[in-house]
């Protein structure tokens, strides 16, 4: 069974920079995995952020980029700002986009 | 305005079946590849399955705890999509999301099912 890791907690100060990373129990994560990154804030429905490894939504705030660090997907998040605080999931795909598997999720904190 | 707007959630008993419905505007529904992802009470998020566009075949892919179960399908002349979900266990409770991931990044708002006795 395909497994997607990521730091279940991180804390980052205001103005400050953070990466979160996604994991697979496959191997290294590359850009056939096509990941997506998704920010969920409580009470409310996920708001997607990143897709196929770099590229932002036209809505997405330009302080978030994503990439590939270390053989795992990364969302790096540069100048962060108090309202980023909340759930962030990543997504993989699988078998040339046939299977998804989220991340658990990493809680940020902006303290 | 991209709308996705998620219907037919409800309690459910063990063993019973609930068909969601997904009706989508603001965007050329016949092109997207359409999804749902699940999320149990105060847990992370979960995919559970996609459909293709009839122009890349219709096909459906499901996760491995749904596979068997739950069969996803769309009417592109309502722009709608379908989650037939049977035989359903008290661990298929959560709120489902239709959404249209990948290039896309389009949410619904969710749909509560609950499976109780």
């Amino acid at each position: 069974q395909t497994v997607v890791t990521q730091e279940p907690s991180l804390t980052v100060s205001p103005g400050g920079t953070v990466t979160l990373t996604c994991a697979s129990t496959t191997g290294a994560v590359t850009s056939g995995h096509y990941s997506n990154w998704f920010q969920q804030k409580p009470g409310q429905a996920p708001t997607s952020l990143i897709y196929n490894t770099i590229n932002r939504h036209s809505w997405t705030p330009a302080r978030f980029s994503g990439s590939l660090v270390g053989g795992k997907a990364a969302l790096t998040l540069s100048g962060v700002q108090p309202e980023d605080e909340g759930e962030y999931y990543c997504l993989l795909y699988y078998g040339g986009a046939q299977l998804g598997v989220f991340g658990g999720g990493t809680k940020l904190t902006v303290l | 305005e991209v709308q996705l707007v998620e219907s037919g959630g409800g309690l459910v008993k063990p063993g019973g079946s609930l068909r969601l419905s997904c009706a989508a505007s603001g965007f050329t529904f016949s092109d997207a590849w359409m999804s749902w992802v699940r999320q149990a009470p105060g847990k992370g998020l979960e995919w559970v399955g996609r459909i293709k566009s009839k122009i890349d075949g219709t096909t459906t892919d499901y996760a491995a705890a749904v596979k068997g179960r739950f069969t996803i399908s769309r009417d592109d002349s309502r722009n709608t999509v379908f989650l037939q979900m049977n035989s359903l266990q008290i661990e298929d409770t959560g709120v489902y999301y239709c959404a249209v991931l990948l290039s896309r990044g389009y949410w619904g708002q969710g749909t509560l099912v609950t499976v109780s006795s």
